[in-house]
């Protein structure tokens, strides 16, 4: 069955970067594109941007641009988020979700702690 | 951008009654390939949201019949015919006709 298994927590501080994984199985990984979401704690859910698994390709919201930096492995079927330059308000939990427009199915998500 | 409005925002609802939430958008989601792409996702507490409905009202495999979507143009609608306890949780609202966008949510809770 398709599956989508996120690294684990992580707390950082201030100025630091993380990098977030999303391994797939269960599926042709280039066959479908995958997103990433984010969501502030106890807030909703925003678009961060998704990525060709084809092509390495990243398409990025305008308040993500800069920080913000996707990119895939086809070789193990996985991608990855980096966030550099850590702040506060980067603070809240990280999905990735499959497929262009379809969102069909989610990693579980990764809570990323931004904490001086 | 393109703009989700969901209400109502807070939901009571009592076990065996019908329940509607609304989603209005700031611009029309008739993608140029004749689908709009208007998808219903339901987030219970402490899990990854769980995709219900896509294309404005297509049910995922595995979705109660209870859930049902509908809609056109600029305004959508996700109805629970008999709500059970189980349908606690947040319920969104997104548009990938144009950059992906969510509503803001829409909590159910039981009376």
């Amino acid at each position: 069955q398709v599956q989508l298994v996120q690294s684990g927590s992580e707390l950082k501080k201030p100025g630091a970067s993380v990098k977030v994984s999303c391994k797939t199985s269960g599926y042709t990984f280039t066959n479908h594109g995958l997103n990433w979401v984010r969501q502030a704690p106890g807030q909703g859910l925003e678009w961060l941007g998704s990525i060709n698994t084809n092509t390495g390709n990243p398409t990025y919201a305008p308040a993500f641009t800069g920080r913000f930096v996707l990119s895939v492995d086809t070789s193990v079927s996985t991608a990855y988020l980096e966030i550099i330059r850590l702040k506060a308000d980067d603070t809240g939990v990280y999905y990735c979700a499959r497929g262009s427009t379809n969102f069909d199915k989610w990693g579980q998500g990764t809570l990323v702690t931004v904490s001086s | 951008d393109v703009v989700l409005t969901q209400s109502p925002l807070s939901l009571p609802a009592t076990p065996g009654q019908p329940a509607s939430i609304s989603c209005r958008s700031s611009q029309g989601l008739l993608y140029s390939d004749g689908k709009t792409y208007l998808t219903w996702f339901q987030q219970r507490p402490g899990q990854s949201p769980r995709r219900l409905i896509y294309q404005v009202a297509t049910r995922e495999s595995g979705v109660p019949d209870r859930f049902s979507g509908s809609g056109s143009g600029t305004h959508f609608t996700l109805n629970i015919s008999r709500v059970e306890a189980e349908d606690v949780g947040i319920y969104y609202c997104m548009q990938s006709t144009h950059w992906p966008t969510f509503g803001q949510g829409t909590k159910l809770e039981i009376k």
